[in-house]
């Protein structure tokens, strides 16, 4: 059974490059499957996708997003991450990394998730 | 505002059934079987219900069934429970204006 689990610092100041790493365990992020992707949610608010990254290196963003994100895969260590750049209080989230299915797009196994604070 | 609407709650009584709309448009829900449904409890990570319109993972309760109709899927939950209670979540695969998912605004259900 596949195991996710996010990692990072927990405060970004504005302006700054949010940085996050998703561990994969019991799967392959050079699985020809499935996609390796971000979700997040403000608080109280709903599910905002990211963006996801195929083995290949194609990637689906989020287009309201997509100046500011990046999704590296580090196949040698089995884990992907996220860069989104220039943020402010709005990327204020808990952020959520997952694999999704390769025919269905369904987000089918997901990390615990981690708050990320933007602020000064 | 989200690209998907559902109705921003519903409830229901022990035993009843409910049914949670999504509506998209012929870029999303009503041009794809993409379409998926999350549960999510407080504090909780989502968990996948249903995915391609109608289909089950392994292990999720059959009181919990997909459809769809034209632009708008729906998710139906027979014989609530009190552990039902929960926000849900539909999304869809997009291509427009690049490929990637769009998420409903989520849906409080409440079991009376």
């Amino acid at each position: 059974q596949v195991q996710l689990q996010e990692s990072g610092p927990g405060l970004v100041k504005p302006s700054e490059t949010l940085s996050l790493t998703c561990t994969v365990a019991g799967d392959s992020v050079s699985n020809r499957n499935c996609y390796w992707g971000w979700i997040r949610q403000p608080p109280g608010k709903g599910l905002e996708w990211i963006g996801s990254i195929y083995y290949s290196g194609n990637t689906h963003y989020n287009p309201s997003l997509k100046s500011r994100v990046t999704i590296p895969v580090d196949t040698s260590k089995n884990h992907f991450s996220l860069k989104l750049s220039s943020v402010t209080a709005a990327d204020t989230a808990v952020y959520y990394c997952a694999r999704i299915g390769g025919g269905d797009w369904g987000i089918n196994s997901w990390g615990q998730g981690t708050l990320v604070t933007v602020s000064s | 505002q989200s690209a998907l609407t559902q109705p921003a709650s519903v409830s229901g009584s022990p035993g009843q059934s409910i049914t949670i709309s999504c509506t998209g448009g012929d870029s999303d829900v009503g041009g794809y079987s993409h379409v998926s449904w999350y549960q999510q409890h407080p504090a909780r990570a989502p968990k996948l219900m249903i995915f391609e319109v109608t289909n089950r993972p392994s292990g999720v309760s059959n009181r919990f069934s997909g459809s769809r109709s034209g632009n708008t899927a729906s998710l139906t939950i027979s014989g609530l429970q009190a552990e039902d209670e929960a926000d849900y979540y539909c999304s869809s695969y997009t291509w427009r204006p690049n490929p990637h998912v769009v998420f409903g605004g989520g849906t409080r259900l409440t079991v009376l």
